[in-house]
């Protein structure tokens, strides 16, 4: 099945900066790759997601690149502000006709700080 | 609110009691997923209803879970003799057929002592 990794489990920049988060992945047939941000205690919520005949998407300050060659996908936040601050998450899923289930990595705690 | 509703928010049972927990998807979605969250982890899949039909099962869910969408509309995913390794965050999400975007519920917390 998909394995997704995923770099750095934490992150700490100064409020302003850029944020960067890697993942990778191991099955070829994903082609969907969402990023979800989680607060404390609060539901997993989608931010930004790219296709896989996508290689960039871009939302305000928030973006994500996909390698499909390298199987690797990036979160970049820029101008980071203290309500980024939560546990960021990527996934990979193979879409078929019936099912898109979603394959998690281990999660990115950013801590932007004042 | 016309998200993902899931009850009840926390469960504390006793080791080897059963409890059953109630998803209520976003209105005309017709999939519906079940997902485990412990600390420090992303959501791990657990099973998939298309419609009423239970179209997949994670190897996580052992003989003691079970999981129904009798109508098509709400499900329950029920655990029987829980053990302390079911603690866990049990999230609930929805998708339209068609359509990748899956979003999920508050989640319901799982202790056992």
């Amino acid at each position: 099945g998909e394995n997704v990794e995923q770099h750095p489990s934490t992150l700490s920049v100064q409020e302003g900066d850029s944020a960067v988060i890697k993942c990778t992945y191991s099955d070829s047939a994903s082609n969907y790759f969402p990023w979800y941000k989680q607060e404390l205690g609060k539901r997993p919520q989608l931010i930004i997601d790219i296709r896989s005949n996508v290689g960039e998407k871009k939302d305000q300050r928030i973006a994500v690149t996909l390698n499909k060659t390298a199987k690797h996908f990036s979160l970049h936040i820029t101008e980071t502000q203290p309500e980024d601050s939560a546990v960021y998450f990527c996934a990979a899923s193979i879409r078929t006709g019936t099912a898109s289930k979603l394959t998690f990595g281990t999660g990115t705690r950013l801590q932007v700080t004042l | 609110d016309t998200g993902v509703s899931q009850n009840p928010r926390h469960k504390i049972t006793k080791r080897g009691q059963n409890v059953t927990f109630r998803c209520d998807p976003i209105s005309e979605h017709n999939r519906l997923y079940w997902y485990r969250q412990t600390l420090g982890q992303g959501p791990e899949f657990l099973t998939y209803f298309q419609n009423e039909a239970q179209l997949e099962k994670s190897r996580l869910l052992s003989d003691r879970f079970s999981a129904e969408r009798p109508k098509g509309s709400f499900s329950t995913l029920e655990i029987q003799r829980t053990e302390q390794g079911d603690s866990a965050m049990y999230l609930c999400a929805s998708s339209k057929t068609g359509v990748n975007t899956i979003y999920f519920g508050e989640g319901s917390w799982l202790t056992v002592v």
